[in-house]
């Protein structure tokens, strides 16, 4: 497609329950990230692969949290036993950054809501 | 530390008005980049502009411009003969010199704009 496509669009999860949420990123794009963003918050940094490889997860919040991109293209996020302050928009980012550029601009998917009753 | 604040939670305007909406940053680094994205109610949010660290020259796209200040750390952003449709929530972010590239993003201006 010609954007970044996530799916599903909205997610209500039973606390406890296992979720995954999955991104596509822009076809031919090495870089894609995950970002959380909470109700009347900014977007913040989840984790970072460039193609297949995991270079970055500062940012997942616990160990319930698992993201992978095993092909270097579509990437999973799944976060086990769901908790209340889960709940939240989780966008998928591209680009086509590689090691020694900076500043590339990153498209956005239009997020997964996810709510954890 | 790097961070990034917008000190206005909602604007609200009457469509053709101005309206500036703030950001202003921390970074000890001497290389990064600034960006401005919009987010509509359907969520998405959409690329506006980028500037990097060592261009402070202020740029219009139509109506919209934006003044970089280094000395203050502001990158602040105007929309002129501001429209309904401009209505959303705005980030300002910012990114680091580093292999990641990850964004750092304000907590975003609510905008409306009233017919």
């Amino acid at each position: 497609g010609a954007g970044v496509s996530q799916s599903p669009r909205y997610k209500v999860a039973k606390r406890g329950q296992d979720v995954a949420l999955r991104c596509d990123p822009i076809s031919g794009h090495v870089s894609l990230f995950w970002y959380q963003q909470a109700l009347g918050q900014g977007p913040e940094f989840l984790t970072y692969f460039q193609n297949e490889a995991q270079l970055d997860k500062s940012g997942l919040p616990s160990d319930r949290f698992f993201a992978e991109r095993p092909e270097g293209s579509v990437s999973t996020l799944k976060i086990q036993r769901t908790q209340q302050e889960d709940s939240a928009v989780y966008l998928c980012a591209s680009s086509s950054y590689d090691r020694g550029k900076i500043g590339t601009e990153a498209f956005f998917g239009q997020g997964t809501r996810l709510t954890v009753v | 530390a790097q961070k990034v604040t917008q000190a206005q939670t909602e604007i609200s305007v009457v469509e053709k008005e101005d309206v500036t909406l703030d950001c202003v940053y921390e970074t000890r680094d001497t290389t990064y980049y600034l960006f401005w994205y919009k987010q509509p109610p359907s969520g998405e949010l959409v690329f506006l502009i980028r500037r990097n660290s060592f261009d402070e020259q202020n740029e219009i796209s139509g109506r919209y411009s934006w003044n970089f200040q280094k000395s203050t750390s502001s990158f602040n952003f105007t929309i002129t003969a501001s429209q309904v449709v401009d209505s959303a929530v705005y980030f300002c972010a910012l990114s680091e010199w580093g292999a990641t590239n990850k964004l750092i993003f304000g907590t975003g201006t609510l905008l409306a704009v009233q017919p």
